[in-house]
């Protein structure tokens, strides 16, 4: 697609229950990301994939958290037994050539998740 | 890891006037990027500028890696141009971008 887009914009859930996230790249984007931004703060990663290579999970703040993508196509974001402080918005970003360091990231328009 | 501090946290101009976003970062860098976000939440890439310096309309960007700093130019500022903006850069043989806390803009008519 022209851009990275995320779904679903906007999710509200109660507390306690599943929630997953869903993030489609730019076609031909080796390199995906998530990161976390809690209201009125920066970007916190999360996990970082690169072509068919393991992931790098450093960032997932629990193991209610997983995340899986097949090949260079879409992302899925997990997060389990959610609780409020998982409150925050989702963000899906995608690059070409991540290993080289060279070039810049696109973002989608994230995922505002809700927990009440 | 890499320590990303902006500066000033929070920047309130007049339209038409100019101003200018410091990052400063610990370590050398192999990626650097700026990023303005929208009143909206859309993170849009600015300028990919691991060192020299770009132009880009009425925005400007340098780094001087060697000394750890990058700058950001907003000439001619608009209401438009609001929202907080990010510097993010990935240390050397990493390639997970780190995102500093951001400054956030408003200007008013």
């Amino acid at each position: 697609g022209a851009g990275v887009s995320q779904s679903p914009s906007n999710k509200v859930t109660e507390k306690g229950k599943d929630v997953e996230l869903r993030c489609d790249p730019i076609s031909g984007h080796t390199a995906l990301y998530w990161y976390r931004q809690r209201l009125g703060q920066g970007l916190e990663f999360l996990i970082y994939f690169q072509g068919n290579s393991a992931p790098d999970k450093s960032g997932l703040p629990s193991d209610r958290f997983s995340a899986e993508r097949t090949g260079e196509s879409v992302s899925t974001l997990t997060i389990q037994r959610t609780q409020q402080e998982d409150s925050a918005v989702y963000l899906c970003a995608s690059t070409q050539r991540a290993f080289t360091g060279v070039g810049g990231y696109t973002f989608g328009s994230g995922t505002r998740l809700t927990v009440v | 890891g890499i320590q990303v501090e902006q500066s000033p946290p929070d920047l309130i101009l007049q339209e038409g006037a100019n101003s200018t976003l410091r990052c400063n970062f610990s370590d050398s860098v192999n990626n650097l990027q700026w990023f303005h976000q929208n009143p909206w939440g859309q993170l849009i890439n600015l300028f990919y500028i691991p060192s020299g310096t770009k132009q880009n309309g009425r925005l400007s960007a340098t780094t001087v890696a060697t000394e750890r700093y990058s700058l950001l130019y907003i000439s001619s500022s608009q209401t438009t141009d609001s929202g907080v903006y990010f510097c993010a850069v990935c240390p050397g043989g990493s390639y997970i971008p780190t995102f500093g806390r951001g400054t956030s803009l408003i200007v008013h008519p």
